[in-house]
């Protein structure tokens, strides 16, 4: 499967505790991006990374998370002491600029359910 | 007030019909514009991109881009029942994120 893979696919926690997210970009691609999706919205920007640089971090985004791509590769994000209102779909995208084009290609993304 | 606003339906529509699916936006800075099905509990997926105003065609899709009004549309002709999802417009600047509409959600029945 050449696409953007993440795991887990879902996850349940209880609030308070820490969770973790990995994506694995597809291998050509050098920017990653992490959305978040709440039932009956569009995705939300979270961060993203070109190559293992962080470029951009949305104002919204709690202190309690935190993104790293080590190497420029596979990608991590961290939720610290999570809250009921994290609850969400947690979507990673990755996508290769060319000549000023972008498209982004979303993985299946992973459900957090915080109880 | 949203950077992009989308209708979020619920739109039903008999197969066969023909489906129109619209956003406006209120950035000038926007430069490219997307469209992507999504599936229930699934990543969205790429449909559609344009880079300029105007009308691109892929098979029984077409997507308009009217940069003077702020507002884009998805055609979908001869629907199918496959077609239903919720459908996605998503608007970019020159480098970086995306920022998404709301949503439509299409049900195409039989």
């Amino acid at each position: 499967d050449t696409g953007v893979s993440q795991d887990p696919r879902h996850k349940i926690t209880k609030r308070g505790q820490n969770v973790t997210f990995r994506c694995d970009p597809i291998s050509e691609h050098n920017r990653l991006y992490w959305y978040r999706q709440t039932l009956g919205q569009g995705p939300e920007f979270l961060t993203y990374f070109q190559n293992e640089a962080q470029l951009e971090k949305s104002r919204l985004l709690s202190d309690r998370f935190s993104a790293e791509r080590p190497k420029g590769s596979f990608s991590t994000l961290e939720i610290q002491r999570t809250e009921q209102g994290d609850s969400a779909m947690y979507l990673c995208a990755s996508s290769l600029r060319v000549g000023g084009q972008e498209k982004l290609f979303f993985g299946s993304g992973t459900q957090l359910s915080v109880l | 007030q949203k950077e992009v606003e989308q209708d979020p339906g619920p739109l039903s529509v008999p197969e066969g019909a023909i489906v129109s699916l619209n956003c406006t936006y209120s950035n000038s800075a926007f430069q490219y514009f997307m469209w992507y099905r999504q599936y229930s509990r699934k990543g969205p997926e790429l449909l559609m991109y344009t880079y300029s105003s105007g009308n691109k065609e892929d098979g029984r899709f077409t997507a308009q881009v009217d940069k003077s009004s702020k507002y884009i549309s998805l055609f979908i002709r001869d629907s199918q029942p496959s077609d239903s999802a919720t459908y996605l417009c998503a608007m970019g600047e020159s480098g970086g994120k995306l920022i998404f509409g709301q949503g439509t959600e299409l049900s195409v029945k039989p």
